[in-house]
């Protein structure tokens, strides 16, 4: 499975965006990429997922670098209950490799009031 | 609007019991996940199954078994607990079509004692 690569932890204060990096340089050509987060005592919920184009949802935008060895989790205006741990993961498409993700340790993501 | 539903919370068990975790979920998904969290480890992936009686081992088998009776339930055995195995247990299913995103129960905290 492709590897992703994110930082251990990141802070932000509350209202403010936070730009969350993931790197997966061994990306395959129909990998897509999926956030997850984590909140405490919960099980991981899906934030947001994209194959090449930008993507806006309700809770967040994902960013695609052009060669797609690199992606940014952006929340516009964090708020206490962001605080997470945000998972970066690639995806292989539906039907293979039985759907499995593979977690790695996440961004443990800190918002100050 | 719960998806996919954990039987336990919370369990405590005995060293040597045999131990049940069940996972229900209502939306009709072919792939159904065990995983277990623990600290400074992540999210492992114990066993999944991509269809009825079908399965296949994930990351970390030894210890446990599944079984896939239905659809909609998954269930977690393992069949005598160990201290190691303590930990927290989560269910998760996907569909196989496209590459939508994958749900996630609310986790079992299994204390084995």
């Amino acid at each position: 499975d492709a590897k992703t690569t994110q930082p251990n932890s990141m802070e932000s204060n509350e209202e403010e965006p936070v730009h969350l990096p993931c790197n997966h340089s061994t990306i395959s050509g129909t990998d897509y990429i999926h956030w997850y987060r984590q909140l405490p005592s919960q099980g991981p919920e899906y934030v947001i997922h994209g194959l090449t184009s930008n993507v806006n949802n309700r809770m967040a935008s994902l960013a695609i670098a052009e060669d797609r060895k690199s992606s940014t989790l952006i929340l516009h205006r964090a708020t206490l209950r962001d605080a997470a741990v945000y998972y970066c993961i690639l995806s292989p498409p539906g039907g293979t490799s039985y759907g499995k993700l593979t977690f790695g340790q996440g961004t443990i993501l800190t918002v100050h009031p | 609007d719960v998806k996919v539903t954990q039987s336990s919370r919370y369990l405590v068990k005995r060293t040597g019991e045999k131990v049940f975790l069940e996972c229900v979920q209502d939306m009709d998904h072919e792939n159904m996940f065990w995983y277990r969290q623990d600290p400074g480890l992540g999210l492992r992936l114990i066993y999944f199954s991509y269809d009825v009686k079908m399965k296949e081992k994930g990351d970390i088998p030894e210890g446990y078994s599944v079984s896939r009776e239905k659809k909609e339930r998954f269930s977690l055995i393992l069949e005598s607990a160990s201290t190691n195995q303590t930990s927290m247990y989560l269910c998760a299913s996907r569909t196989i079509t496209g590459n939508t995103e994958a749900f996630f129960g609310q986790g079992t905290r299994l204390t084995v004692v």
